[in-house]
């Protein structure tokens, strides 16, 4: 049990759906992160909650819309994606912005 | 900005030491670390290093850092097939950046 959940594990949507990632974290910790892993590139940070407030958005599309309601619970609402955006989605959380991060164990997320 | 590099494979025997290698470019880097994926999971954090460390050893695991080189390794004693995953190399650099990873490296042990 790493302390950070995510739900659901496995997603397969449409281009024209409309769903959630859920994160939750037990640690205590007041940093949160979405990242997503695909195959055979670097792992792409997407963004930064500390303390609620978003500290980072790495040029991400708009169809990706993080929601941090408070410092345990992190979202990531998709809408209108597309088959390129189908990967790992990866959720982080830290004591702190610049403390070692602890990974959920990840959403796959396929696209049709 | 910086950039974290890794070779993608590395197969080993069982029993054999594995050393998994990682270079960066930041030389500001302050912490660095080792993280493991198995397959169908998240990252889990192995171990980490300071800038301000050399060695750090930790049961079967030994990190090295060589700051001249930028050069990080992870070395796996007597590795096992539980060990097989893929290995990512992070670091952060000082100041308020995120962690950057490298592309990470797939170790295969073979029994």
């Amino acid at each position: 049990e790493t302390g950070v959940t995510q739900t659901p594990r496995h997603l397969v949507m449409g281009m024209t759906n409309k769903k959630s990632l859920k994160c939750e974290q037990h640690l205590g910790h007041n940093a949160m992160y979405w990242y997503k892993q695909s195959a055979k590139k670097p792992l792409e940070l997407m963004f930064v909650y500390n303390f609620k407030e978003q500290t980072e958005n790495n040029s991400v599309p708009s169809r990706f819309s993080p929601e941090c309601p408070n410092s345990s619970h992190l979202f990531l609402h998709l809408h209108t994606l597309q088959p390129e955006d189908s990967a790992l989605y990866l959720c982080a959380s830290s004591q702190d912005d610049n403390y070692e991060q602890y990974f959920g164990p990840g959403t796959r997320l396929t696209v049709t | 900005g910086e950039d974290v590099e890794q070779s993608l494979f590395l197969s080993v025997r069982e029993g054999d030491s594995s050393v998994i290698n990682c270079t960066y470019t930041d030389s500001s880097s302050t912490y660095l670390y080792w993280y493991k994926q198995e397959p169908g999971a998240g990252l889990q954090l192995l171990t980490y290093i300071f800038s301000n460390m050399d060695m750090k050893q930790d049961q079967r695991l030994t990190v090295l850092l060589n700051k001249k080189d930028k050069h990080l390794s992870l070395r796996i004693a007597d590795t096992q097939t539980g060990d097989s995953a893929i290995y990512f190399c992070a670091v952060l650099s000082s100041g308020n950046t995120p962690l950057v990873f490298g592309k990470g490296t797939r170790l295969s042990v073979i029994a």
